[in-house]
């Protein structure tokens, strides 16, 4: 099985940066994602790693270390639109069926203060 | 379509009736899925569909969820004789290529089901 492990809460100030981490043990790792859930909507995908290092994508980066079992979404610039739930959901060779499955964290809520 | 497409939005049914909840995923998509998200929760896998053939049903919580895709496109999960346990939300998603792909394969996501079992 896999072990997916992000905070519950966070909260932080508009225009400021966050940090949201996630930790995961699992085997047959392939990949990482991050989507983010706003309240009543669709997840909607942000990012995807399976190397290690970080990916820009505007006012978005994720991070990730392999042997670490670690990765972390970083918001710049916050925004009040950013209060939404953030999924990390790691991707693993499922043994029994030969193929990928994708496992979500249980999301951290983040709330962006005026 | 543009999206994925769920329907109903919203379902209250009485303890022991039986609920069905569409999916119509974004046409071309071999990849189908059904998730699970409990209030405050991440989105709990339930079943795969890789066109019309189910390959993988190891999170269904009981016998009394099935799913269905006959003709690879649209998708129904069926819950018999509901339980408040089974309120939730229901989301489905969708990928281009199959779970065999080892590239990024993304999900796109519809809005979801919610259901509330009184």
């Amino acid at each position: 099985g896999q072990n997916i492990d992000q905070p519950t809460e966070m909260t932080a100030t508009e225009g400021a940066i966050v940090q949201i981490n996630c930790t995961y043990q699992t085997s047959g790792f392939n990949g990482l994602f991050w989507y983010q859930q706003h309240a009543g909507e669709a997840p909607t995908f942000l990012s995807y790693n399976v190397l290690d290092g970080l990916e820009e994508k505007g006012r978005f980066s994720s991070f990730l270390s392999r042997s670490k079992g670690y990765s972390y979404l970083l918001l710049k610039e916050l925004q009040m639109k950013d209060s939404a739930s953030y999924l990390c959901a790691v991707r693993a060779l499922y043994s029994g069926a030969g193929s990928y499955q994708l496992t979500f964290g249980k999301g951290t809520k983040l709330s962006v203060i005026p | 379509g543009a999206g994925v497409s769920q329907s109903p939005r919203y379902k209250v049914a009485k303890r022991g009736q039986d609920v069905a909840l569409r999916c119509d995923p974004i046409s071309g998509h071999v990849s189908l899925f059904w998730y699970q998200q409990a209030l405050g929760q991440g989105p709990e896998f339930l079943t795969y569909f890789q066109n019309e053939a189910q390959l993988d049903k190891s999170g269904l919580p009981s016998d009394r969820f099935f799913a269905e895709r006959p003709e690879g496109s649209v998708s129904t999960l069926k819950i018999q004789r509901t339980q408040q346990e089974d309120s939730a939300v229901y989301l489905c998603a969708s990928s281009l290529v199959g779970t065999g792909f080892s590239g990024a394969n993304v999900l796109t996501f519809g809005a979801g089901s919610r259901l509330t079992v009184l």
